[in-house]
């Protein structure tokens, strides 16, 4: 199994809402990120969890929470959010040891903020 | 930091073979680059990686001069399902954490 599953692929959501954006991988990789992507630009780094543990928050607005709940998962949870935050998040674990990492994205989850 | 610079686009034909370089300047000892590409509303696809001079894979060649501050993607033979947005990525320190961070990317487009 060489996937990143992410549900769902599709997401709307009012600004006072709570929903979760799930990742699962079956990989043994024992590193997990989220990514957001906004139209025609990069994906930008949003969380690292490294060993279950979070290793780098790229300065994210509270309102999005992740959770690792084991070494297969990874769910982020968005509370509150605001129009701005419609985005494509992309989930992605990594294979190799430091400096020769490859990254294995999941097709992502289409949010919009209304 | 590590940040990668790559052309904004660029167009080909069928059938011809496509070179995108990028460069990284300040690439770490121990870093490979990667390159990655994406279509819309997708997740980006691993393509290759290499440390330094060439590598080979089945769908793409990798070519990294002595002094690793660019490298090279080569797509031989290109078709009109190549149309996509590629990135070279290195990796990069925030304190004692890494992150691998993408830059701008090329959008390529192949024209029949």
């Amino acid at each position: 199994d060489t996937e990143v599953t992410q549900t769902p692929k599709h997401l709307v959501m009012g600004m006072t809402n709570k929903k979760s954006l799930k990742c699962e991988q079956h990989m043994g990789h024992r590193a997990m990120y989220w990514y957001k992507q906004k139209a025609k630009k990069p994906p930008e780094l949003m969380f690292v969890y490294s060993y279950e543990k979070l290793s780098i928050n790229e300065s994210v607005p509270s309102r999005f929470s992740p959770e690792c709940p084991n070494s297969s998962l990874l769910n982020l949870h968005l509370h509150a959010l605001q129009p701005e935050d419609s985005a494509l998040y992309l989930c992605a674990s990594s294979q190799g040891s430091w400096g020769n990492e490859k990254l294995f994205f999941g097709s992502g989850t289409q949010l919009s903020v209304l | 930091l590590a940040k990668t610079t790559q052309p904004i686009s660029m167009d080909s034909y069928e059938g011809q073979e496509v070179n995108i370089t990028c460069s990284h300047n300040n690439i770490a000892t121990n870093d490979y680059i990667t390159w990655y590409q994406q279509f819309p509303s997708q997740g980006p696809r691993f393509i290759i990686q290499g440390y330094k001079t060439k590598v080979t894979n089945e769908v793409a060649s990798l070519f990294i001069p002595a002094d690793r501050k660019s490298s090279t993607l080569s797509l031989p033979r290109v078709s009109l399902s190549d149309t996509a947005v590629y990135y070279c990525l290195v990796g990069d320190m925030m304190g004692s954490a890494r992150q691998l961070t993408f830059g701008s990317g090329t959008q390529l487009t192949v024209l029949p």
